[in-house]
């Protein structure tokens, strides 16, 4: 089973400034990763795929990168809705596997 | 539109059963790979099954292997869990969750349901 860790587990982080989340494998999953976005009682949403790739609608400022075993979600500069949990998750080999999350919290 | 609406989701006892259903609608449902996502109260996401359009492919988390039962019926757009033997740490919110590739498979989500509640106590 691939082990998705994912850092930190909360990142503090003033509106208008960069944050970097970091998504980290177990073992290679080429570059077979999604990432997402949950807000308090909502299903969460899809931002990227294929480690880079924006969903539809996702805006530019959200920007991912890596493969093999490191990743990373960069948010340029956070607006308000953007404080949320985000999730990477594995889709290279079965079973599929999630991070722990990551809470983007207001300074 | 795509829509996902969970339901069958309550309060059951440790050891009984019960079965989720997901009715689809706004694209093709037979054309998609259909998944089960749960995530416990205050935790986070955990994969459950997955079934192919076709329902020729089949995945399964260990955690419920042997007592969860995913299918579908593409005549009704609808997708299913039964969920046997239940036990207090199934006590999650159950999402449906469409893969997003429909001639190929992903295995990652690009629309959820609201999800249903599944709460196992005594």
């Amino acid at each position: 089973e691939r082990v998705m860790t994912q850092s930190p587990a909360t990142l503090s982080v003033s509106p208008g400034d960069r944050a970097t989340l970091s998504c980290r494998a177990s073992q290679s999953v080429s570059s077979n990763l999604a990432w997402y976005q949950q807000k308090p009682g909502q299903a969460p949403r899809l931002l990227i795929s294929g480690a880079s790739t924006r969903a539809t609608g996702i805006p530019a400022r959200f920007s991912g990168s890596g493969s093999g075993t490191e990743f990373t979600l960069t948010i340029s500069s956070l607006q308000s809705e953007d404080f949320a949990v985000y999730y990477c998750q594995q889709y290279n080999n079965w079973p599929l596997t999630f991070g722990g999350g990551t809470k983007v919290e207001i300074k | 539109e795509v829509q996902l609406v969970e339901s069958g989701g309550g309060l059951v006892k440790p050891g009984g059963s019960l079965r989720l259903s997901c009715a689809a609608s706004g694209f093709t449902f037979s054309s998609y790979n259909m998944n089960w996502v749960r995530q416990a109260p205050g935790k986070g996401l955990e994969w459950v099954s997955s079934i192919s359009s076709s329902s020729s492919y089949i995945y399964y988390a260990d955690s419920v292997k042997g007592r969860f039962t995913i299918s579908r019926d593409n005549a009704k757009n609808s997708l299913y869990l039964q969920m046997n033997s239940l036990r207090a740490e199934d006590t999650a919110v159950y999402y449906c969750a469409r893969d997003q590739c429909s001639s190929t498979s992903c295995y990652y989500f690009d629309y959820w349901g609201q999800g249903t509640l599944v709460t196992v106590s005594s």
